[in-house]
Parts: C-alpha cells; structure tokens; sequence
C-alpha cells in the first residue's frame, strides 16, 4: 500500500445518476491528482490540485467535478456520464506539484457507466 | 505537447531471464525526467525506476536499469533476473522539467506493456 486510498473500488452507475469518488492520502502530500485510464489508452491527467487551488483541467467535460476541500481529501463527482466514460479512475498525490516529487497512486475505482 | 510511446503492448520472460521493454517520446524540450511504473493486477501503480535528462549515467535500481538514448528519444527498461512478482503492466512516463509551463506536475504515459513472466 502507497498510503493513498480510494473509495469505492468498484462503481457501476446510471447515465442519469450522480455519484462521487473519493481519495484520501495519509502522506501529508500537498498535491493531488485525478487521473483516467481507458483500456489500450495511456493514462490521462484529469485534475491537478496544490495546496487546495487547482492548477490543472486537462479540458475535462463539465460532467466531471472535482473537490477538494483539504490537502488530505480529493473527490471526482460525476453526473450524466456517457459509457465512453468508463474506466479505471487513479487518484495520486505528491509532496507537491513541483518536478522533483514523486507520484503515490491509489489503488483506482473500476466505473462502469450503464 | 509530448508523446510517449511503448510499442510493446505484450512481452513474456522466464523466470531468471532478462527482458527488455521499450520506451520512446517526443519532446522539444531539452530538461525533463523520465519514469517507468509498475502496475500489477488490481494493485496500486508503483514507480520502479526515474531518470532525469541532464544525467548522462543511466538509473539503476536493483534489477532494474534503463538505458537512456537522449538523442534517440528513447528509455528501455532492463529487468533482470525477472521473478513472478514482476508480472505486471509497465508504462513509461514523461515528465516535463518547465516549471513555468502549462504542464506543471503532470506526468504523459505511454500505452503499457503487459509482461507476463513464465515459471
């Protein structure tokens, strides 16, 4: 274990439901990151937060939302997903957004979107 | 914008053999690091090895080593005498070192590749 934890590990959801991930590191990391990872695609960047602000939206649709309400807790809350939308969701976390720190995954939610 | 590639989608061993998985980019850059993860099934991703561009030596990690082609744009992992626990996906990831930029902490992945290790 990487001290990054991710609740649910397996999500299957409604189009029209609306439903949150949640991430939470015992690192005492200041940055953390929302990544997407489709089968036979490289990993995406989603969301990067530093000390709270987000820094990044790597041109994510509107139906993604994150949150981030402390350093130690990051969520994704989803709304009116698509079946392309299905995927191994990763959260990770760093000392901070700075080059030299090194990503903590999380173990992913499996989402299917019905 | 970067790119990284693996052209490898599936690689096998045997166990106590070496093997070799391959790693190119596009960069314009001149400073950035490079990585290769580990991902074993249904466990978390996990960083095997870093190498940053301005070092000429190659990393080395135990049984892990790269060899750093910066002309080539390439980064191959070397995994030697590979054990059962190495099965796993890897993928190999850019790192741009502009901390001014856009890109600022992130981290561009290639596809993957599958190393399955045979008894």
């Amino acid at each position: 274990e990487t001290g990054v934890t991710q609740t649910p590990r397996h999500l299957v959801m409604g189009m029209t439901n609306k439903k949150s991930l949640k991430c939470e590191q015992h690192l005492g990391h200041n940055a953390m990151y929302w990544y997407k990872q489709s089968a036979k695609k490289p990993l995406e960047l989603m969301f990067v937060y530093n000390f709270k602000e987000q820094t990044e939206n790597n041109s994510v649709p509107s139906r993604f939302s994150p949150e981030c309400p402390n350093s130690s807790h990051l969520f994704l809350h989803l709304h009116t997903l698509q079946p392309e939308d299905s995927a191994l969701y990763l959260c990770a976390s760093s000392q901070g957004a700075s080059l030299t720190y090194e990503q903590y995954f999380g173990p992913g939610t499996r989402l299917t979107v019905t | 914008a970067q790119t990284v590639t693996q052209s490898q989608p599936e690689m096998s061993v045997q166990e106590a053999e070496t093997v070799t998985l391959s790693c190119t980019y596009d960069t314009s850059e001149s400073d950035y690091y490079l990585f290769w993860y580990k991902q074993p099934p249904s466990r978390q991703m996990i960083l095997v090895i870093r190498q940053e561009a301005y070092k000429q030596q190659n990393a080395t990690e135990n049984r892990f080593s790269v060899n750093f082609q910066k002309a080539a744009k390439s980064f191959s992992l070397k995994i030697s005498d590979s054990q059962l626990g190495d099965a796993a996906m890897y993928f190999c990831a850019y790192r741009s070192a502009n901390a001014g930029g856009t890109s600022y902490g992130k981290l561009t992945f290639g596809q993957g590749t599958i190393l399955t290790v045979h008894p």
